[in-house]
């Protein structure tokens, strides 16, 4: 099993839809997790920390569930300039960052 | 802060030549990671070091890679002999203890043909 396991998608949504994505880690010691936007032939860059108890940055919501081992990833009022790639990230023991494939999101008019 | 420096952008070489990838960590940063990004396995942790000490090499793909961190401000992953399935974009991040959040440089596009 993967340490990380994401959809790849990819995702095609019109413009103001919700979209939500999932992602599943293996290790239930992992303490951090992340969301990671990368565009096209660009690199990865931070969208948001995921906390506990759930955090929101305007359209963007995310979701830690330790339980089940997964985090989400809630857009809202989906825009055209979302379309990216989504890359769930867990940090474990020693800082160690391992990423998730990625869940490509098209946005369309 | 200029961020996480990568060099070359580029590099298109043959089949057995040696090449030699270089990355700038942003300063102050005590973690450094090399990875590759294909299309098919995404992005794959190569080796990350902590205090110039590398940490976890696992990840890399076998002998034919290294990778030095002599200092805090400088780093390089070396292929030789290269093939071409070593073609990637291959990613340097840094990072600050404790944070989680990486850095990453723009990447070089490697094509070995």
């Amino acid at each position: 099993r993967k340490e990380v396991e994401q959809d790849p998608g990819p995702f095609n949504v019109p413009e103001g839809a919700t979209v939500a994505f999932n992602c599943t880690y293996s290790n239930s010691a992992s303490q951090s997790f992340f969301w990671y936007r990368q565009d096209c032939r660009k690199e990865p860059k931070l969208l948001m920390s995921v906390y506990s108890s759930g955090n929101e940055d305007g359209r963007f919501t995310a979701q830690l569930n330790r339980a089940s081992q997964y985090i989400s990833l809630l857009i809202r009022d989906s825009k055209l300039s979302d379309s990216a790639t989504y890359l769930c990230v867990v940090t474990g023991g020693y800082q160690k960052v391992t990423f998730g494939i990625g869940t490509k999101l098209q946005v369309i008019p | 802060d200029a961020g996480v420096i990568q060099s070359p952008r580029h590099e298109v070489t043959e089949m057995g030549q040696e090449v030699t990838l270089r990355c700038k960590p942003i300063s102050g940063h005590d973690y450094l990671f090399w990875y590759r990004q294909t299309m098919m396995r995404g992005l794959e942790l190569l080796i990350y070091f902590n205090n110039n000490v590398p940490i976890d090499d696992s990840g890399m793909p076998e002998d034919r890679f290294s990778a030095k961190m002599p200092n805090a401000s400088f780093s390089t992953l070396k292929i030789q002999p290269s093939e071409p399935r070593d073609s990637a974009v291959y990613f340097c991040a840094s990072s600050w203890g404790g944070s989680g959040e990486a850095f990453f440089g723009q990447g070089t596009r490697l094509t070995v043909v």
